[in-house]
């Protein structure tokens, strides 16, 4: 699975939109990306997935770039209660297992 | 309907110790992974149970950790002669099924200290 590189932090103030950045510009054409948060001291839960076209569902937009090298989390109304850390991952459609490859994610700090 | 959830919450234990850890998928669910979270990481993967055998144990450290889902459920996580460096939070997901296309549910994870 190709690796992605994300900032270590981010601010956003509450109500406003936040945009997570995730680079991924290893990534082949069998692989889609995923995007995870963990709250503290909870599991992670999963967010939002894509393969090319944008997404939107409840939570969170995705926006994948043409070139599908990067993509940007979008939480349109943040809330303090969307601090977390949140991972994007890249995973192959034909990933025997589903394994998910996390790494240090990017740590969102709503602010009032 | 009931998530995952696994037991104990905390685990505090000397070195050399063996230690169990449980996770209970959510009911229905096939794929099972073990996950290891570091201070300051994201989680690592361990091992992946697909029914009841282990699929991919590639992610395990070493012998001392062993896992089993005997029925196809519930899941044990085993760590014999457990050392400092394991102390991490042990977190579990379940899957309906391993395809990429399945999200994976997590439980809240157990805090493994070891002294």
């Amino acid at each position: 699975d190709a690796k992605t590189t994300q900032p270590p932090s981010m601010d956003c103030a509450e109500g406003r939109a936040a945009n997570l950045p995730c680079n991924h510009s290893t990534i082949s054409g069998n692989e889609y990306v995923y995007w995870y948060r963990q709250i503290h001291s909870q599991g992670p839960q999963y967010i939002i997935h894509g393969l090319k076209n944008n997404e939107t569902n409840e939570m969170a937009s995705l926006i994948i770039t043409e070139d599908r090298k990067s993509s940007t989390l979008i939480l349109p109304h943040a809330t303090l209660r969307d601090t977390a850390v949140y991972y994007c991952i890249v995973r192959a459609i034909y990933n025997q297992g589903g394994k998910l490859i996390f790494g240090q994610g990017t740590e969102l700090s709503v602010k009032p | 309907g009931a998530g995952v959830s696994q037991t104990p919450s905390n685990k505090v234990t000397e070195k050399g110790k063996y230690v169990e850890l449980r996770c209970d998928p959510i009911s229905g669910h096939t794929a099972l992974y073990w996950y290891r979270q570091s201070l300051g990481q994201g989680p690592e993967f361990l091992i992946y149970f697909q029914g009841t055998g282990a699929a991919d144990d590639s992610g395990l450290p070493n012998d001392r950790f062993f896992a089993v889902r005997p029925e196809g459920s519930v899941s044990t996580l085993k760590i014999q002669r457990t050392e400092r460096g394991d102390s991490a939070v042990y977190l579990c997901a379940s899957s309906p099924g391993p395809s990429t296309y399945n999200e994976q549910f997590f439980g809240p994870g157990t805090r493994l200290t070891v002294l």
